[in-house]
């Protein structure tokens, strides 16, 4: 069976620091892979999707970027991270139109 | 492009009654429709989904959505509800062809009192 694992759950870092959120995904191959991200009050607010090794799409400016070095593998990053970069992360995956997607379990990022 | 508009950002109602979460869509082509719950501090879980046919669906858990195409609209109902339905959704659209992405709505948060 499938399934995607997200990682860390929380996280909590300082202003100007690093970011590097990883998302992986067992039991299918060429997923789409997603990174959504929750602010309280927001919705789901689409960062990044992937439809293959190397492809990358960004939905909105920002200090964040994306990389998928590998068939199941979607990473999120950021070199210098703002205040506003808190939030829930969420990353998805999909194979098929018309099926929906599968969710991690997220991450919380609270930047101080 | 498609958006998705939840009426209501806070439901809260008693264990026992009905319960209608407002979901309303908009886009230029077909459309599957979709509806996740969201337990605190977790990841979004698929509810039920319309892609084709009849046009009531339903959940294991006794939730039901029915898709009106002249009313743009695909509403969840639950007859009788659950301390444990406490919880966020969130009603979804995707294009029927081309694009996978999913189109969220902002979410309503239900709250069942005792």
């Amino acid at each position: 069976s499938q399934t995607i694992h997200q990682w860390p759950a929380t996280l909590v870092q300082p202003v100007g620091s690093p970011l590097s959120l990883e998302c992986t995904v067992e039991g299918t191959s060429n997923p789409n892979l997603y990174w959504y991200r929750q602010a309280a009050g927001r919705g789901l607010q689409l960062l990044f999707y992937s439809v293959g090794i190397g492809q990358i799409s960004s939905e909105v400016p920002q200090n964040l970027s994306a990389s998928r070095p590998q068939d199941r593998q979607f990473i999120l990053s950021s070199k210098k991270l703002l205040l506003s970069d808190s939030g829930f992360y969420l990353c998805a995956w999909s194979v098929q139109t018309g099926y929906g997607y599968t969710f991690g379990s997220g991450t919380r990022l609270t930047v101080v | 492009a498609q958006s998705v508009t939840q009426l209501d950002s806070q439901v809260p109602v008693f264990e026992e009654a009905p319960v209608e979460l407002r979901c309303n869509y908009s886009s230029s082509v077909s459309v599957y429709l979709f509806w996740y719950v969201q337990y605190p501090n977790q990841g979004l879980q698929l509810l039920l989904k319309y892609l084709s046919g009849s046009t009531l669906v339903e959940s294991i858990n006794g939730f039901e959505a029915e898709f009106n195409k002249s009313q743009t609209s695909f509403h969840l109902r639950k007859p009788s509800v659950h301390i444990s339905d406490t919880a966020e959704y969130f009603c979804a659209v995707s294009e029927r062809a081309g694009s996978e992405k999913l189109v969220f709505g902002k979410g309503t948060k239900l709250t069942v009192n005792p």
